[in-house]
């Protein structure tokens, strides 16, 4: 779904190091999250936003931020990466009023060494 | 907060019979549950959803049933073909909170 863009989408990255990932989207929803995927775990929530206002914590927020930019941006940063926080990071949008219909980007890949 | 197991991990399905993966959930007040197809590579998407107020519900080959009493739902795929190979997820949201959790996945292989 081209509505929703994630950049980069793939990251090679040291441990220590600051990073950004980033989301876009042109659907106008007002609702944005951000998952983590680990092999055998399923999707897990870091982070969502219900308007530029709004930011909650998820399951798995220690150790990531967020900036609500404007409504169709939402960054996720690590401060300081570390080597667990490999993996695949999705960002996902909901108009949700009406429907909890969820729409993923299509993911970046981080490897933290 | 919710939990959400799926079962089984992995399933081996012959091309033409029908799968079956279950979820049960944790939450008696989580009321809309979907169900999202990943293919390799590729990001997340929905397939189906019920909501608590329906038992169940069908779309060409896919089916999902509920049972609010027990908090498990099903996925139902009738008919598979190869395109049906993928890691299905299922998921729980409670309308109040408005967050989903997900389970940890279902590798479904079609053997031709």
């Amino acid at each position: 779904d081209a509505d929703v863009t994630q950049t980069p989408r793939n990251r090679i990255t040291k441990t220590g190091k600051r990073i950004m990932l980033e989301c876009s989207q042109t659907k106008g929803h007002d609702r944005m999250y951000w998952y983590r995927q680990d092999p055998g775990l399923g999707l897990r929530l870091i982070y969502y936003s219900f308007d530029v206002k709004d930011i909650n914590k998820g399951e798995i927020s220690d150790g990531y931020s967020v900036s609500r930019q404007a409504q169709a941006k939402f960054s996720l940063s690590l401060e300081s990466a570390i080597p667990n926080q490999t993996a695949l990071y999705f960002c996902a949008t909901s108009p949700g009023q009406g429907t909890r219909l969820q729409y993923f980007g299509p993911g970046t890949r981080l490897t933290v060494t | 907060g919710e939990n959400v197991e799926q079962h089984p991990s992995t399933l081996s399905v012959q091309e033409g019979d029908s799968a079956v993966i279950k979820c049960t959930y944790s939450d008696s007040a989580s009321n809309y549950f979907p169900w999202y197809k990943q293919e390799l590579g590729k990001r997340p998407q929905l397939i189906i959803d019920i909501r608590s107020n329906v038992g169940e519900k069908k779309d060409q080959r896919i089916a999902v049933t509920l049972n609010k009493t027990a908090k498990h739902f099903s996925l139902h795929i009738t008919e598979t073909q190869p395109e049906d190979s993928a890691v299905y997820f299922c998921a729980a949201l409670y309308f109040g909170n408005e967050k989903l959790t997900f389970g940890t996945g279902t590798r479904l292989t079609i053997i031709p």
